[in-house]
């Protein structure tokens, strides 16, 4: 099974600045990688799949890059409503699918 | 609108069987991958079960094996997850979820709350 491990497991931002979250594969998973969005009480949106193409609808801000292991997300010129927790994903060696723990960011 | 409408959740006792549905509206369901996708309540997502587009092949997380049966039909544009032998550890909301291909999970409906407990 491959491990996904999230960092920092919290991020503070101010707006109109970057925020930078990270994910780790404990094995290879090529480009097969997506971020996803969760704010509380609704399901998870996708944002980002293989590694750094943004999904139907995501902003421009969203940006993701990062292949074999490690991978990358950035939401550049941060807004109030990006405050969510943001998973990544591997679908690359399956079963399982595997999910990274989460990161969860707030908005000074 | 593309949609998944899950149904089905409740209270159910240890032991116990509960069955989930998925209704999905706005694409063709039939040539799609589907999955259910499971959170506990202030943790992160758990993949449960995989079904290909026919129904000919399925894949489960190992903590669901031989108790989680997924199934669907494409004539009623319905995936479900047959729950049985219920546990404590079960207790979530379920979501099922698209796959297009290469695109991960791409859709994902709202979610249903499965409680086990006595």
């Amino acid at each position: 099974e491959i491990v996904m491990t999230q960092s920092p497991a919290t991020l503070s931002v101010s707006p109109g600045e970057r925020a930078t979250l990270s994910c780790r594969a404990s094995q290879s998973v090529r480009s097969n990688l997506a971020w996803y969005q969760q704010k509380p009480g609704q399901a998870p949106r996708l944002l980002i799949y293989g590694a750094s193409t943004r999904a139907t609808g995501i902003p421009a801000r969203f940006s993701g890059s990062g292949s074999g292991t490690e991978f990358t997300l950035t939401i550049s010129s941060l807004q109030s409503e990006d405050s969510a927790l943001y998973y990544c994903q591997q679908y690359n060696n399956w079963p399982p699918y595997t999910f990274g723990q989460g990161t969860k960011l707030e908005i000074k | 609108e593309v949609q998944l409408v899950e149904s089905g959740g409740g209270l159910v006792q240890p032991g116990g069987s509960l069955r989930l549905s998925c209704v999905a509206s706005g694409f063709t369901f039939g040539t799609y991958w589907m999955h259910w996708v499971r959170q506990v309540p202030g943790k992160g997502l758990i993949w449960v079960s995989r079904i290909d587009s026919d129904g000919s092949a399925t894949s489960y997380a190992d903590s669901v094996r031989g108790r989680f049966t997924i199934s669907r039909d494409n004539a009623k544009n319905t995936l479900y997850l047959e729950m049985n032998s219920l546990r404590a550890e079960d207790t979530a909301v379920y979501y099922c979820a698209r796959d297009e291909p290469f695109h991960a999970f791409d859709i994902w409906g709202q979610g249903t709350g499965v409680t086990v407990s006595s």
